[in-house]
Parts: C-alpha cells; structure tokens; sequence
C-alpha cells in the first residue's frame, strides 16, 4: 500500500519564477492538505482540497494556488516566488472514513528560492 | 484560533533514560484532536499518537504514553527508556472537529522540540 508521495524531492528556483509541487495522496484517501514549513518551525496549514475544491485556507496570500485531480492528486502551485518561500513544502492526505481525519504525510519537497 | 506551545526547544538526555516531552494548547472548539508527531532528518512527518478531547484516559503504547490534562490544557508525551533512534524533532498537533466530533483536518503546529539520545 503506498503512502503519500511527493514530486520532486528538491526544487531549486529563482525569485520571481512560479514553481508546481505534485503531491499523490495514499490509497483510498479523498482529502489532500498543503503545510509549509519553514527551517527550524512547525508546519504551517496552506490549504486543503477536497472534492477538486478548496475547502479551508491558513493565512497564505493568493499568490499559492492549487488543484485537486479527479484521482485525488493535487499540485500546489506558488507565483512570482519570495526568498521567503524557501522551505520543505509537505503533503497531507487522509480518509474519509475517519472522523479524525488523521493526517498521513509525504517526505515533502524542498523548496530552495535563490 | 488555535494554539499550541512546546516550552521546550531542545531536550538532550542519555539512552534510557526516561524524556517527557510538553504541550499547551489553545481552542475555542469543545470538541478537538491532539496528535503527536516525529520528524527524523529526512523531514517526513511520522504520526505517533492521538487523543480526543472527549475521552482523558491516559494510555500507553509500547514505550510512548501521554498524559492529556483538559482542565490544564495540556497534552504530554513521555518516551519511557529512551533510544538513540529515538532523536528526532517532535511535534505537538491540534485539530479543531464540528459537533459531531468530526475533525476538520486542517493541523496547528507547535514550534516542535528537538529530542537528542545520546548513546
């Protein structure tokens, strides 16, 4: 059974580029959330997916967008990119089966905006 | 909002020897999810434990147990016997859920404390 998988492992990016970050949730999990994490913080929620819409959003400007496939895939994608954008960029998914929506993570992506 | 403070950034202690990790944490939710989560060098988040709010029995999970205290608001996590595998960043977790204790997925991180085992 595979878990969440994400691509690619490392990205490195110009300021002012726009990067794609792709995020294959586990199997039978309908829900994919986006944090962002920072060195040396917590991650922090971006947003999550759930039946090709958006459905809550944390405190990040409009310049991260996203999509959810029909497979349930989700790419998240960040615009005209900040120095402050470097960081490990990680892929929850979870069941809905589950009233506790447990949050199943994938080894990220590292973001590095030079 | 929600909140969720670890005091302690960075706690070093010799191979079995007994670490207790600590958690606070802020909700206006009545109901809510509290998680444990490990966090080795290759950044993948490792799910541990979980605790809803409804229910304060303590448990214990091999050599993880955690003690949830509502009326302090506070969730801890103690590693009994620690290993030197066990030196990771841990971090404390909080997820708000409606009426019908169905969580809403979305996680407030702590800032995370650096466990370090020494041989």
């Amino acid at each position: 059974d595979a878990g969440v998988t994400q691509s690619p492992t490392h990205l490195i990016k110009t300021r002012g580029q726009q990067v794609t970050l792709r995020c294959s949730p586990k199997s039978g999990h309908d829900t994919v959330s986006w944090y962002q994490q920072a060195l040396g913080q917590g991650p922090q929620f971006i947003f999550q997916y759930y039946e090709e819409e958006e459905r809550q959003r944390g405190n990040f400007p409009d310049r991260f967008s996203g999509h959810q496939f029909p497979n349930y895939s989700s790419e998240l994608n960040v615009n005209a990119l900040l120095l402050g954008d470097s960081a490990l960029y990680l892929c929850a998914s979870s069941s809905p089966s589950s009233r506790m929506r447990e949050q199943y993570f994938g080894p990220g992506t590292r973001l590095t905006v030079t | 909002a929600q909140k969720v403070t670890q005091a302690q950034t960075e706690i070093s202690v010799v191979e079995k020897e007994d670490v207790t990790l600590d958690c606070v944490y802020e909700t206006r939710d009545t109901t809510y999810y509290l998680f444990w989560y490990k966090q080795p060098p290759s950044g993948e988040l490792v799910f541990l434990i979980r605790r809803n709010s409804f229910d304060e029995q303590n448990e214990i999970s091999g050599r993880y147990s955690w003690n949830f205290q509502k009326s302090t608001s506070s969730f801890n996590f103690t590693i009994t016997a620690s290993q030197v595998v066990d030196s990771a960043v841990y971090f404390c977790a909080l997820s708000g859920a409606n009426a019908g204790g169905t969580s809403y997925g979305k996680l407030t991180f702590g800032q995370g404390t650096i466990l370090t085992v020494h041989p």
